[in-house]
């Protein structure tokens, strides 16, 4: 099955700064590759995504990266602030979800608590 | 508003004592999961179901069972509670046509 590694697992910056987190998966026909965010307390929410045909996505101060020969993909967060500090898990699946294949789950690395120093 | 919802939040209970955590959404979407929380494990998968009377096993599910006889509702089952199952569980949702999860807030479970 999918295995994904998720590096490093604790993250400060000082705000302002940029922060990277990297994932790397064993799946190559792994084709979609979520980001979730947990504040303190409570539940995942996803913030960004991309999949396999786009190897560069943006959102605002967020961007994700993927390398698929490398098979790894990582999250920029630029311009920092205190609202950032969170646990940010990656992870991986096959999608879109079918019941013609089966099980297509998601996994999910370990997390990367970051916290931002004001 | 479209809502996943976990009943109890937190519990304690005891070795050996059934309990069932129950996990609702009102959003018609098909995928269901469970996910139990440990610290330095992330986020793992424990049972998914693709539609109702459809479900499998996902990483971990030893200890647990589910059930989906309704699409709106996916138990979560422990007959046998022990201090290992001891987490933070997560229902998660999402449709077979998107990709996003929807996760419910969450449950802390202690086994004492």
């Amino acid at each position: 099955g999918e295995n994904v590694e998720q590096h490093p697992s604790t993250l400060s910056v000082q705000e302002g700064d940029s922060a990277v987190i990297k994932c790397t998966y064993s799946d190559s026909a792994s084709n979609y590759f979520p980001w979730y965010k947990q504040e303190l307390g409570k539940r995942p929410q996803l913030i960004i995504d991309i999949r396999s045909n786009v190897g560069e996505k943006k959102d605002q101060r967020i961007a994700v990266t993927l390398n698929k020969t490398a098979k790894h993909f990582s999250l920029h967060i630029t311009e920092t602030q205190p609202e950032d500090s969170a646990v940010y898990f990656c992870a991986a699946s096959k999608t879109p979800h079918s019941i013609l294949f089966g099980n297509e789950k998601l996994t999910f690395g370990t997390g990367t608590r970051l916290t931002i120093i004001p | 508003e479209a809502q996943v919802t976990q009943n109890p939040r937190y519990l304690i209970t005891v070795t050996g004592k059934k309990l069932t955590v129950t996990c609702s959404q009102n959003m018609n979407h098909e995928y269901m999961s469970w996910y139990r929380q440990d610290p330095g494990l992330g986020l793992r998968q424990i049972y998914y179901s693709m539609n109702v009377e459809v479900t499998d096993k996902g990483d971990v599910p030893e200890g647990y069972k589910v059930s989906r006889k309704e699409k709106r509702n996916f138990p979560l089952i422990l007959e046998s509670p022990s201090p290992n199952q001891t987490s933070l569980y997560f229902c998660a949702v999402s449709g077979l046509a998107e990709n996003e999860q929807f996760f419910g807030p969450g449950t802390r479970l202690t086994v004492l």
